[in-house]
């Protein structure tokens, strides 16, 4: 299976900036998901994307938040407006489209750092 | 919201001891319980996926049980080696396809 492979590894913004992060190349799967972690605490889910629609997303997902397929291939993650709480590390994943026994393939993440 | 658990959060062991740790969780009000290593700066990566109730999965040194009845997940390594180093995420699958992790268990195998 490809690898899932996310850009940058590594991004510093100005508080109150747009970002954007992107998962590539990403190959013909059901589902892909974005979940990100703050420093100390668990891995959160934020957003499942099928068909390229929006399946699930949680609280944390708001308006500020937007998930899209640009081309058809790339995954991106739009955080509009950035707090310093966003600072996180944000991991791209996508699933194998073998059902329920299906595991998750996750990005080595990027580290969005917020000042 | 389901709530999972992972203990101890950090383990230390002696190279070549054996190991194990916990997941737990509240109900079973999920599809599947799965175990990812995640090394630093690499991706998680899957271990095991388990679905029904006295599943007991393998790979090599690494093997893992799953008691949905009572609501745990333990992992064992056994023989454990410096490259086992690494946080073991414990995670339920819910809904359309979403996780719900626990914190993790960071293992240090001293050499």
């Amino acid at each position: 299976e490809p690898e899932v492979t996310q850009t940058p590894s590594h991004q510093v913004t100005q508080m109150g900036q747009e970002v954007i992060l992107r998962c590539v190349p990403i190959s013909n799967h059901l589902y892909f998901y974005w979940y990100r972690q703050i420093l100390g605490q668990k891995v959160e889910f934020l957003v499942s994307f099928y068909n390229n629609e929006i399946s699930e997303k949680s609280e944390i997902f708001d308006d500020q938040f937007s998930v899209e397929r640009p081309d058809g291939s790339n995954f991106t993650l739009k955080i509009r407006s950035t707090k310093l709480e966003d600072s996180a590390m944000y991991f791209c994943a996508r699933d194998t489209g073998q059902g329920m026994n299906t595991e998750a393939f996750f990005g080595q993440g990027t580290r969005l750092t917020v000042v | 919201i389901l709530n999972v658990e992972q203990s101890p959060q950090s383990l230390h062991v002696q190279e070549g001891d054996s190991t194990n740790f916990t997941c737990s969780f509240p109900s079973s009000n999920f599809y599947a319980l799965h175990w990812y290593r995640w090394e630093t700066a690499k991706s998680p990566e899957a271990l095991f996926v388990m679905t029904l109730n006295g599943d007991e999965k393998k790979k090599g040194r690494i093997s893992a049980t799953l008691n949905t009845k009572e609501g745990y997940s333990y992992l064992y390594i056994k023989g454990s080696q410096p490259e086992d180093s690494a946080t073991y995420l414990c995670a339920l699958l819910q809904g359309a396809q979403k996780l719900v992790f626990g914190q993790g268990t960071r293992l240090t195998i001293n050499p």
